[in-house]
């Protein structure tokens, strides 16, 4: 097992500029989330990929948007950034169903 | 709607037990238990379908009451590993996506 990676680590941006931040899947999910958590809160659900196709969206703004490519990697992408974007950007990778997440140890995120 | 953790935190010495509850006011299909410790990645602690079964491994197990739509986390003889914050992240059914409690928590003294 690779586990999940993400990358940056750690990451500023003016307010109004546009973010990529990736994610490599556990080895043999095909299912890939992102996940936002603000300091002190639970994750929060942005949207899920399974086999390159968006299956589900939490109430994110459309300025968020991903990829899954075949090998299972992800991005989460961002535009026109704002001051409230500023979290833990956590990507989860998982089988479709009944299995448990793994999730990668974040992007921090800081919009200045 | 975001599951109800309680308690929010928990002080405990070394070999006490604990018990986390997480509520729902929706019906779940299934409920996961997840452990963060400060900066690092949530970790997989386990996840209970609806049908009211119990699981649990070493020292940490899980209950789920499909009925009330709630789940209990339950430490026994916690050491200082155990310290963090849990999560109880709750599954719709046709939904693969969680939504998280805002945690609880816990904090093992010697």
């Amino acid at each position: 097992e690779t586990g999940v990676t993400q990358s940056p680590t750690h990451l500023i941006k003016t307010r109004g500029q546009q973010v990529t931040l990736r994610c490599s899947s556990q080895s043999g999910h095909n299912t890939v989330s992102w996940y936002q958590q603000a300091l002190g809160q639970g994750p929060q659900f942005i949207f899920q990929y399974y086999r390159e196709e968006e299956n589900g969206r939490g109430n994110f703004p459309p300025r968020f948007s991903g990829l899954q490519f075949p090998n299972y990697s992800s991005e989460l992408n961002v535009n026109a950034l704002e001051l409230d974007d500023s979290a833990l950007y956590l990507c989860a990778s998982s089988l479709p169903s009944g299995d448990g997440y793994t999730f990668g140890s974040g992007t921090r995120l800081t919009v200045v | 709607q975001q599951p109800v953790q309680s308690p929010q935190a928990v002080i405990l010495r070394e070999g006490e037990d604990a018990v986390i509850n997480c509520s729902s006011s929706k019906a779940l299909y299934s409920v996961h238990w997840y452990r963060q410790k400060h900066g690092e990645a949530p970790v997989f602690l386990m996840i209970l379908l609806k049908g009211g079964e119990q699981k649990g491994h070493d020292k940490i197990s899980a209950s789920f009451n499909e009925k009330k739509q709630q789940s209990s986390l339950y430490l026994t003889a916690s050491q200082l590993s155990y310290s963090g914050t849990y999560f109880c992240g709750t599954e719709n059914q046709g939904r693969r996506a969680l939504t998280f409690g805002s945690g609880t928590r816990l904090q093992v003294q010697p």
